[in-house]
């Protein structure tokens, strides 16, 4: 079972970047992710299915501050020129047959 | 206008039941494949359940397996999850979410309601 892994928390200041980074198990580099956000009192936003080649499909009216790229068994979001509202908790999902995984989240908050 | 609203979510018993439904608009929903996820207090997105655009195939994660059904109709444009002998730790905000692709049960989520609360307790 494909197992994925993000860290806990990053932080940027206000109009900084900051990266965020979902990490395959082994033996899994090959599989595709997504990237959702979920703010406070909001559903969950589709913003990006990313390919293990770096390619990216974002979902409709995603600013173009958000983008995503691979390395291996990483899966980054990056986030440019931070806003107040991109603060949120962002995950990860891959699939396969019989499945859907999600990463544990990580909390991003700009300072 | 494109989106899916979830209903159905309340306060029941432990050993308790409980539906949910979702209904779709502004889209072919007969197309698509469909999931439920949801988020514990506190805790990450999991995985419940998912259908095929044909119904033909379910699956379910490993903590609901034999005590929850998804099921859909097209010609209501609704996904449904009944939901039963209900446990403390089902306890969660419920999320539809539409698969990418149509005619795949699995694939990226591009579509997600706003969510019903389910609340499982004595």
């Amino acid at each position: 079972q494909v197992v994925l892994t993000q860290s806990p928390s990053a932080s940027a200041s206000l109009g900084a970047s900051v990266n965020v980074t979902c990490t395959l198990s082994s033996g899994h580099s090959g599989y595709a992710i997504a990237w959702h956000q979920l703010q406070p009192d909001n559903g969950p936003r589709f913003l990006m299915r990313l390919n293990n080649d770096g390619s990216h499909i974002k979902g409709d009216g995603v600013p173009d501050r958000f983008s995503g790229s691979s390395s291996g068994a990483e899966r980054y979001l990056t986030i440019s020129r931070l806003q107040s509202e991109d603060e949120a908790d962002y995950y990860c999902q891959t699939w396969g047959t019989g499945f859907q995984v999600f990463g544990g989240g990580t909390k991003v908050t700009v300072l | 206008e494109v989106q899916l609203v979830e209903s159905g979510g309340g306060l029941v018993q432990p050993g308790g039941a409980l539906r949910l439904s979702c209904a779709a608009s502004g889209f072919n929903f007969k197309e698509f494949g469909m999931h439920w996820v949801r988020q514990p207090p506190g805790k990450g997105l999991e995985w419940v359940s998912g259908i095929s655009w044909h119904s033909r195939t379910s699956v379910y994660g490993e903590s609901v397996q034999g005590r929850f059904t998804i099921s859909r109709d097209n010609d209501k444009n609704s996904l449904y999850l009944q939901m039963n002998s209900l446990r403390p730790e089902d306890t969660a905000f419920y999320y539809c979410a539409k698969t990418s692709m149509g005619g795949t049960t699995y694939s990226a989520l591009d579509l997600w309601g706003q969510g019903t609360m389910v609340i499982v307790s004595s």
